[in-house]
């Protein structure tokens, strides 16, 4: 089975410094890794997504996210955070195709970001 | 086009009250599911649909039906309302059932049993 775990439920960071979430996944074939946001009283948006193409993914936002398989890890990075990113993050796995896109998320980082 | 769309925003119930939880996109997406949200636990799957007349269960689906009659609709009913149903409840759809697709996701409905 398929799961994920977010260390850290609460990250704080100060403005312009650098946003480490960190996420790590379990999955008995090549998943598809996803980090969604969610703002305070919304549903969650996309903010990048891996699928076995480049190791490296951008999203939106100046966020982007480095998939290791050896570390079995996905760890969402910012180099400079801003107001602007306090939400609540979370990771998701998917297995490959063959399966309906059920995701299985971790329970989520909330990020505050102080002046 | 609205993306998906959850009514009501806020119900509470009481316990033994049966309600609905609405929801429609007008995405043509085939895959649509419903999550519920708790502190802590993040989101956990609730029951899935693949396509109109299609449904399955998923991580939690005790106290819950689906049904998909429509491609564009979605409604979670809950049959006999419990205080451990409450949750904020948030139904997705994703183009297709299969695959890497991004799944949108509506506001949410806020539910409280008393």
């Amino acid at each position: 089975a398929q799961s994920v775990t977010q260390l850290g439920s609460h990250v704080s960071v100060s403005e312009g410094a650098l946003v480490l979430l960190r996420c790590n996944y379990s999955s008995s074939v090549p998943p598809y890794l996803f980090w969604y946001v969610q703002y305070p009283n919304q549903g969650l948006q996309l903010l990048l997504k891996y699928t076995s193409a480049a190791t490296l993914v951008k999203g939106i936002n100046g966020f982007e996210a480095e998939f290791k398989k050896s570390e079995t890890s996905f760890h969402l990075t910012k180099p400079s955070a801003h107001m602007s990113d306090a939400a609540e993050y979370f990771c998701a796995v998917s297995e490959l195709p063959g399966t309906a896109s059920k995701l299985t998320f971790g329970t989520g980082t909330r990020l505050q970001v102080t002046l | 086009n609205a993306g998906v769309t959850q009514t009501p925003k806020f119900q509470v119930l009481k316990t033994g009250q049966s309600m609905t939880l609405q929801c429609a996109q007008d995405m043509n997406h085939e895959y649509m599911s419903w999550y519920r949200q708790d502190p802590g636990m993040g989101l956990r799957l609730i029951h899935y649909s693949v396509g109109a007349g299609i449904t399955d269960q998923g991580e939690v689906p005790n106290g819950y039906n689906v049904s998909r009659s429509t491609t564009e609709d979605f409604p979670l009913r809950l049959l006999s309302a419990a205080p451990s149903q409450t949750s904020v409840y948030f139904c997705a759809s994703s183009p297709v059932a299969t695959g890497p697709y991004e799944q949108y996701f509506g506001p949410g409905t806020r539910l409280t049993v008393t």
